[in-house]
């Protein structure tokens, strides 16, 4: 069974940073592209970044390019978002998501999806 | 950046209606939309790929139409379980999401 579990999430105030994993299980991790996607309280979903099997293709949304950084570590099965210079519009609760197939860059079917951690960013 | 708008925006039906949810892209996507199931405090769960292909595992009830700009998911006959959120999204450039439909019991 794939699992995706998320943790690194918590109470930061404005401009600090936060570093948010992703422990992926049930699935050969390093053939699948991985995402992260956000949701606010009570509001929709935005995708935030994605990053390839390998690490040669990243993409970031307008709304934290230059401040967020994707990675992951295939040797330990993990993902990563490195989120600097964090803002009061950035709390949400950050889902990693799998790709659907592998060895694909650029297909943006998420499933599954993990239970998400909560990022919050206040003073 | 393409633009998705999900109509309506709550929906209110009863077990056993048929259920309409449309979204529509702001230029023609071709057939790259995604349907998503969220259920309150849970994770979003893929329903329907490239338009009109069932997720593994997901019911038969569920069914994707449409290509270009116009596209639906068409619940056949509403279960005590479809009451949720349902999202939209394109996958044909830099992923966006419509902005939800609720699904409520009448």
């Amino acid at each position: 069974e794939v699992q995706l579990v998320e943790s690194g999430g918590g109470l930061v105030q404005p401009g600090r940073s936060l570093r948010l994993s992703c422990a992926a299980s049930g699935f050969t991790f390093d053939d699948y592209a991985m995402h992260w996607v956000r949701q606010a309280p009570g509001k929709g979903l935005e995708w935030v970044s994605g990053i390839s099997w390998n690490s040669g293709s990243i993409g970031y949304a307008d709304s934290v390019k230059g401040r967020f950084t994707i990675s992951r570590d295939n040797a330990k099965n993990s993902l990563y978002l490195q989120m600097n210079s964090l803002r009061a519009e950035d709390t949400a609760l950050y889902y990693c998501a799998k790709d659907m197939y592998d060895y694909i860059w650029g297909s943006y079917q998420f499933d599954p999806w993990g239970q998400g951690t909560l990022v919050t960013v206040s003073s | 950046d393409i633009q998705m708008t999900q109509s309506p925006s709550s929906l209110s039906a009863s077990v056993g209606d048929r259920v309409t949810i449309t979204c529509r892209a702001s230029q023609s996507i071709s057939s790259y939309l995604n349907w998503y199931q969220q259920k309150p405090g849970k994770a979003p769960k893929l329903l329907i790929y490239a338009a009109s292909s069932l997720q593994s595992g997901v019911p038969s009830r569920f069914s994707g139409s449409g290509s270009g700009t116009d596209f639906t998911l068409t619940i056949s006959s509403l279960q005590p379980e479809d009451f949720a959120t349902y999202y939209c999204q394109q996958s044909y450039s830099t992923p966006r999401f419509g902005q939800g439909t609720r699904l409520e019991i009448k």
